[in-house]
């Protein structure tokens, strides 16, 4: 079967930096995205990684490992509107969505 | 610029009665897609559309059903609603494949509770 793995919940710290991890086994793979969801709203893409490395934007980064399966996405200088829930999503063999349940990030002052 | 629009944005509704969500898009996507999102559970595909004139059964099609007669418009109608299929409900386009050009851009979502 198909599954996308991410922790349920994290905390951090106001200013400090967050690493979220995302395991994934699909039928086939044709990038995987992150996307940023606040509560009671629409999620909204973050990043895409179809190679493996690191992809920078900003203050979030988001890296891929291919042969391990793996992803994470790396939050920077944490601010209180970062306070929402991550979605991992990888694409499949068929460039169908196949999407973790989330995580869901409470930043602290 | 409206991007995605879905209706409505809440509904209460009876177990058996008929419901059409609807959904808009002014983006000209070729992609079109319906998600439900349930507490503890990633988002599933319900329905798809790759092009106007074409759909698709996702993860989760049963008790749901779509039509794509043009480009702007995809609804979803629940032809006898259950208390099962109380969610959160997302419509979503992109211009090609999802997995082909990357992002998904999303509608507000359509809150549905069956009673």
């Amino acid at each position: 079967g198909q599954n996308i793995d991410q922790p349920t919940e994290m905390t951090a710290t106001e200013g400090a930096i967050v690493q979220i991890n995302c395991t994934y086994q699909t039928s086939g793979f044709n990038g995987l995205f992150w996307y940023q969801q606040h509560a009671g709203e629409a999620p909204t893409f973050l990043s895409y990684n179809v190679l493996d490395g690191l992809e920078e934007k900003g203050r979030f980064s988001s890296f891929l490992s291919r042969s391990k399966g793996y992803s994470y996405l790396l939050l920077k200088e944490l601010q209180m509107k970062d306070s929402a829930s991550y979605l991992c999503a990888v694409a499949d063999s068929n460039y169908q969505l196949i999407w973790g349940a989330g995580t869901k990030l409470i930043i602290k002052p | 610029i409206a991007g995605i629009t879905q209706a409505p944005t809440s509904q209460i509704l009876a177990a058996g009665r008929r419901m059409t969500l609807r959904c808009t898009q002014d983006m000209r996507h070729n992609a079109m897609y319906w998600y439900r999102q349930d507490l503890g559970l990633g988002l599933r595909l319900i329905h798809y559309s790759n092009t106007a004139g074409t759909t698709g059964k996702g993860e989760v099609p049963d008790g749901y059903s779509v039509s794509r007669a043009n480009t702007d418009d995809f609804p979803l109608t629940l032809a006898s609603a259950v208390p099962s299929q109380t969610s959160v409900y997302f419509c979503a386009s992109s211009p090609g494949l999802a997995g082909e050009t990357g992002e998904l851009f999303f509608g507000e979502g359509s809150r549905l509770t069956v009673l």
